[in-house]
């Protein structure tokens, strides 16, 4: 089992829809967890960090976190084309001093 | 705030020949350097982490006498891939974090598409 994995996608919303972005992890002792946001050929950007369990909103973006669970997911409101790319899951565990462990990824195609 | 240069951000050069990627934190003092490959259409590999005035640790199955990690100063480090050979052309990420208020969070920079011909 990967300590870290998301949908196995790819993942295809119409424009205007919800895209919904689910990751789950191992170590339950994890304390951050990050959405990334990679465009093809591109590094990875910040798109959220959750630390708390609950709801964290910015602009369209809504990140879900249950440590009882032990998942983590991402909701993109009204997505646009310019959604697309691929998503990736982090989770800093304790034991790791501030490594991230990533998931392999959800692409995530916003179709006009 | 919290950004990562690196430079180049592309290079070509001959096998045999070695490749200096360099990687800055422009705005905060990092204490811990990370640096990824990332071949295409794959993930993130880690290849090693790196805290300022010490040795870096490297991930299993990475070569730490071909990949030269130096990380000098709280605002630079350095991957040097050495007698670069075709199968080590690829795209390397590094990113940096830095204590509170940042805390943890990772943040990247552009990366750096090596191409060993």
């Amino acid at each position: 089992q990967k300590e870290v994995e998301q949908n196995s996608g790819p993942l295809s919303v119409p424009e205007g829809a919800i895209a919904s972005l689910n990751c789950t992890y191992s170590d339950r002792v994890s304390q951050s967890f990050f959405w990334y946001r990679q465009y093809s050929g591109k590094s990875p950007e910040l798109i959220m960090s959750i630390y708390s369990n609950g709801d964290k909103e910015d602009g369209r973006f809504t990140a879900q976190l249950n440590k009882a669970s032990q998942y983590v997911s991402l909701l993109i409101r009204d997505s646009q084309p310019s959604d697309s790319a691929t998503y990736l899951c982090a989770v800093n565990m304790r034991t790791n001093a501030g490594k991230s462990t990533f998931g392999d990824g959800t692409t995530l195609t916003v179709k006009p | 705030g919290a950004v990562v240069s690196q430079h180049p951000s592309w290079v070509i050069c001959k096998s045999g020949t070695s490749v200096k990627i360099e990687c800055r934190s422009l705005d905060f003092q990092a204490t811990t350097m990370f640096w990824y490959r990332q071949f295409p259409k794959q993930s993130l590999m880690l290849m090693a982490t790196s805290n300022e005035g010490s040795k870096a640790t490297y991930e299993q199955g990475v070569e730490k006498d071909k990949f030269l990690i130096n990380h000098a100063s709280l605002t630079l480090s350095t991957l040097t891939v050495t007698s670069a050979h075709p199968e080590d052309s690829s795209f390397y990420i590094c990113s940096a974090s830095a204590p509170p208020p940042l805390g943890d969070t990772q943040y990247f920079g552009p990366g750096t598409r090596l191409t060993v011909l």
